[in-house]
C-alpha cells in the first residue's frame, strides 16, 4: 500500500520556461502531501506542504509566486517551476503519508530531476 | 532550534554489521523515521520508532531511546547494495518531519 507516483522522472526546460511535475497518490487518498528539493549530496528540503482544497503552506524562503502549488483532488498535487532559471536544477520529490497512520511511514514518489539549461 | 545529527559518511566491510547513529532535538516528538536514499532515487521507508526500544526487521533493526534523544540503526550482514546514504527524520509536535543531512555508507568488498 501507500504508492505515490510522480511525474515526470526527468525533464530538460529551456531557461525562462515553466515545468509541470505530478505527484498522485495510487491506492489511498493523501489530503496532505509535501514537496522537497534536494541538491546533489545534501539532505531533502521541505519547500511546502500541499493541502488539498486549499493554498500551501511554504516555509520560509521558498517563493510562492515561482513554485506554484495546486493540490485539487485527494489524489494529486502539482507543483509548477515557472519562469525556470539554471539555479532551479534540481531533484524535486513529492511524499504523503496515510491520514492518521504515521507509523507507515511518508511515502516518496519517485523524483523529477530538472535541469535547466 | 531544532537539530539532527549523524554522521557525515561511515565505511563498512561486506558481510560484517554497521551502527549509524542519530541524536535529535526536536520541539515534542512524535516518533523518529529511518529512510534509504541510493543516489540519484527517492528516500524509501525502512522504520518507524515511537516508542523505546529496538524494532528488527529482517537484517535491519532500529533503536530509540527518548530520554537520550537518540536513535541508531543497525544493519546486519551488510551487502554490496546496502551502499546508501541513510536518513533519519523526526516527527515534531506539529506532526512536521525535521530531516538529518543523512549518513553515506560506503561498503568495501
Amino acid at each position: 500500500g501507500a504508492v505515490v507516483s510522480q511525474h515526470p522522472s526527468r525533464v530538460i526546460c529551456k531557461s525562462g520556461t515553466s515545468v509541470k511535475i505530478e505527484c498522485r497518490s495510487l491506492d489511498f487518498q493523501a489530503t496532505t502531501m509535501f514537496w522537497y528539493r534536494q541538491f546533489p549530496k545534501k539532505s531533502l528540503m521541505l519547500m511546502a506542504t500541499s493541502n488539498e482544497g486549499s493554498k500551501a503552506t511554504y516555509e520560509q524562503g521558498v517563493e510562492k509566486d515561482k513554485f506554484l502549488i495546486n493540490h485539487a483532488s485527494l489524489t494529486l498535487s502539482t507543483l509548477t517551476v515557472t519562469s525556470a532559471h539554471p539555479e532551479d536544477s534540481s531533484f524535486y520529490i513529492c511524499s504523503a503519508t496515510y491520514p492518521r497512520q504515521v507509523s507507515y511511514g511518508y511515502t516518496f514518489g519517485s523524483g523529477t530531476r530538472l535541469t535547466v539549461v | 532550534g531544532q537539530n539532527i545529527d549523524q554522521p557525515t559518511e561511515m565505511t563498512a566491510t561486506e558481510g560484517a554489521i554497521v551502527q549509524i547513529n542519530c541524536t535529535y532535538q526536536t520541539s515534542g516528538f512524535n516518533g523518529l523515521f529511518w529512510y534509504q536514499q541510493h543516489a540519484g532515487e527517492a528516500p524509501t521507508f525502512l522504520s518507524y520508532n515511537v516508542l523505546d526500544g529496538l524494532e528488527e526487521k529482517g537484517r535491519f533493526s532500529s533503536f530509540l531511546s527518548r530520554s537520550k534523544g537518540y536513535s541508531y540503526l543497525l544493519l546486519k550482514e551488510l551487502q554490496m547494495k546496502d551502499s546508501a546514504s541513510y536518513l533519519c527524520a523526526v516527527l515534531d509536535s506539529n506532526y512536521q518531519l525535521i530531516w538529518g543531512a543523512g549518513t553515506k555508507l560506503i561498503i568495501k568488498p
